[in-house]
């Protein structure tokens, strides 16, 4: 059984590129939720998805940041118009459904690095 | 909203003595306490986890404790090794049930 898978692992752009980041949750898990993480620092909730649903964005950046959960895929979190200030490690994590106070499972994160 | 408090941000010890990592939260509906260990260029794993209708819970060299009342939990690890040097992240889980707020982690350096 697969855990979190997140790609890329390793991401490098220039400013005012896009960035796009991947991350398939655990088989049956249908709650996906993105993390930030800046160097040196603790983990940041950004958005809580489930299946073609946004539950909780209110840890977005209202520009240049937005996420999707399809029916089919991967959850996508994208990045338009980079900034140095963009440059973190952005973890996924997941959890199955009907998931009341129980524990997130973490992919190994996409490290984001703006030039 | 939540708010976790963690200290202290770095504990070095040395192999074979105990680490105590302390964390404060702010909603006293919470009743799911969380702790993570993040390697070096890794995601956060799981090591232990509490809810609130316990006070301890133990796993081989690692106990948390919560006070409800004081709104604060500790991660307790005896007998260090080496390979207990990591990052450790409490978390709390909001009233909703659907987010966790984590602390700002503490860097655990235990010498050989």
């Amino acid at each position: 059984n697969a855990g979190v898978m997140q790609n890329p692992r390793h991401l490098v752009r220039r400013r005012g590129q896009e960035a796009r980041l991947r991350c398939s949750p655990m088989k049956g898990h249908s709650h996906v939720y993105w993390y930030r993480q800046l160097p040196e620092e603790g983990l940041k909730f950004m958005v809580y998805l489930q299946k073609e649903n946004i539950i909780d964005e209110s840890g977005m950046p209202k520009e240049r940041f937005s996420a999707e959960f399809p029916k089919e895929g991967p959850s996508i979190l994208r990045i338009q118009q980079v900034v140095r200030g963009d440059s973190a490690a952005y973890f996924c994590a997941s959890s199955p459904p009907a998931n009341r106070g129980g524990e997130l499972f973490f992919g190994e994160g996409s490290r984001l690095t703006v030039l | 909203g939540e708010n976790v408090e963690q200290h202290p941000s770095t504990l070095s010890v040395q192999e074979g003595d105990s680490a105590v990592i302390k964390c404060t939260y702010s909603d006293s509906a919470s009743n799911y306490f969380p702790w993570y260990k993040q390697e070096l260029g890794k995601g956060p794993q799981l090591i232990i986890d509490i809810r609130s209708n316990v006070g301890e819970k133990k796993d081989q060299r690692i106990a948390v404790t919560l006070n409800k009342t004081a709104k604060h939990f500790s991660l307790h690890i005896t007998e260090t090794q080496p390979e207990d040097s990591a990052v450790y992240f409490c978390a709390a889980l909001n009233n909703a049930g659907n987010m966790l707020t984590f602390g700002g982690g503490t860097r655990l350096m235990v010498k050989p």
